[in-house]
C-alpha cells in the first residue's frame, strides 16, 4: 500500500544546532514531494515542494530538502535552528491524483 | 489579500446536533478539499471537490456532508451520524484538481462535542 512515513513523533533540538527531519515513502514511481509547517493552532503553510530535477530543493525560512530516490526519502533540513520554527513539520506526497500526508513530527527547541 | 477563511475558529456542540463549518477562497481555485486532524495522525481527506456542483468523498467521508454551489464556497456539515467528531477541521484549495498537490490551508477550525 502507498504510504508516507515520518519516523519521528517528536525532535528537541537546541536554538542553532542544525535540523534534519525524516520522511520516506512508498511508491511504485516518483511522486511530487512536499513539506508544510504548521503552528499550534494555525493551518498548514508549504515550506517546500519537488516536482522533478535538481534533488536539492530550497524553501522558505531557510529551508531545504534533499529527494533520494534510492532510498525513497524526502529529508527537510536546516543548518541553524530557530526558536521561532518549533512548530509541527508534515511530508505529503502526491501521485495519480492522490495526495497522503505522513504523522507528522514535531519539534522542540531548547534555548 | 487572497487567501481561505475558515469560521467559526472554534465550535462547541452538543451530542445529536449538526453543525456546518465554513469554507470560503478568493484565490479563484478550482478544487478544494476538507480534511480532518487528530493528534499523532496526520491529515485525512473526508471530502474533495474538483469542480462546482461535483464532489466526491475522501478517506473518512462517513457522518459528513458538503455542496460546492459556488466555486468560493465549500462548506462541510458534521452530522451526528459521525461517531466521533471532535477534531481540528482543515479546509484547503488548489490551483487545479490535485494536479500537483500544491495545497493553501485555511486556518481551521476545532470542534468539540460535548
Amino acid at each position: 500500500a502507498q504510504s508516507v512515513t515520518q519516523p519521528d513523533i517528536h525532535i528537541t533540538v537546541s536554538e542553532g544546532a542544525s535540523l534534519e527531519l525524516r520522511c520516506n515513502y512508498s511508491y511504485g514511481a516518483t511522486p511530487y514531494l512536499f513539506w508544510y509547517v504548521q503552528s499550534p493552532g494555525q493551518g498548514l503553510q508549504l515550506l517546500l515542494k519537488y516536482f522533478s530535477g535538481d534533488t536539492l530543493v530550497q524553501g522558505i525560512k531557510g529551508f531545504e530538502a534533499e529527494f533520494k530516490r534510492s532510498q525513497s526519502s524526502f529529508n527537510l533540513r536546516k543548518p541553524s535552528v530557530h526558536w521561532s520554527d518549533a512548530a509541527e513539520y508534515f511530508c505529503a506526497v502526491h501521485y495519480n491524483n492522490d495526495m497522503r500526508f505522513g504523522a507528522g513530527t514535531r519539534l522542540t527547541v531548547k534555548p | 489579500d487572497g487567501g481561505i477563511t475558515q469560521s467559526p475558529k472554534y465550535l462547541f456542540r452538543k451530542e445529536g446536533q449538526n453543525v456546518t463549518l465554513s469554507c470560503e477562497q478568493n484565490l479563484n481555485h478550482d478544487a478544494m478539499y476538507w480534511y480532518r486532524q487528530d493528534p499523532g495522525q496526520g491529515l485525512r481527506l473526508i471530502y474533495y471537490s474538483q469542480i462546482v456542483n461535483d464532489f466526491q468523498k475522501g478517506d473518512i467521508a462517513e457522518g459528513y456532508s458538503v455542496s460546492r454551489e459556488k466555486k468560493e464556497s465549500f462548506p462541510l456539515t458534521v452530522t451526528s451520524a459521525q461517531k466521533n467528531p471532535t477534531a481540528f477541521y482543515l479546509c484547503a484549495s488548489s490551483k487545479t484538481g490535485g494536479y500537483t498537490g500544491e495545497l493553501f490551508f485555511g486556518e481551521g477550525s476545532r470542534l468539540t462535542v460535548l
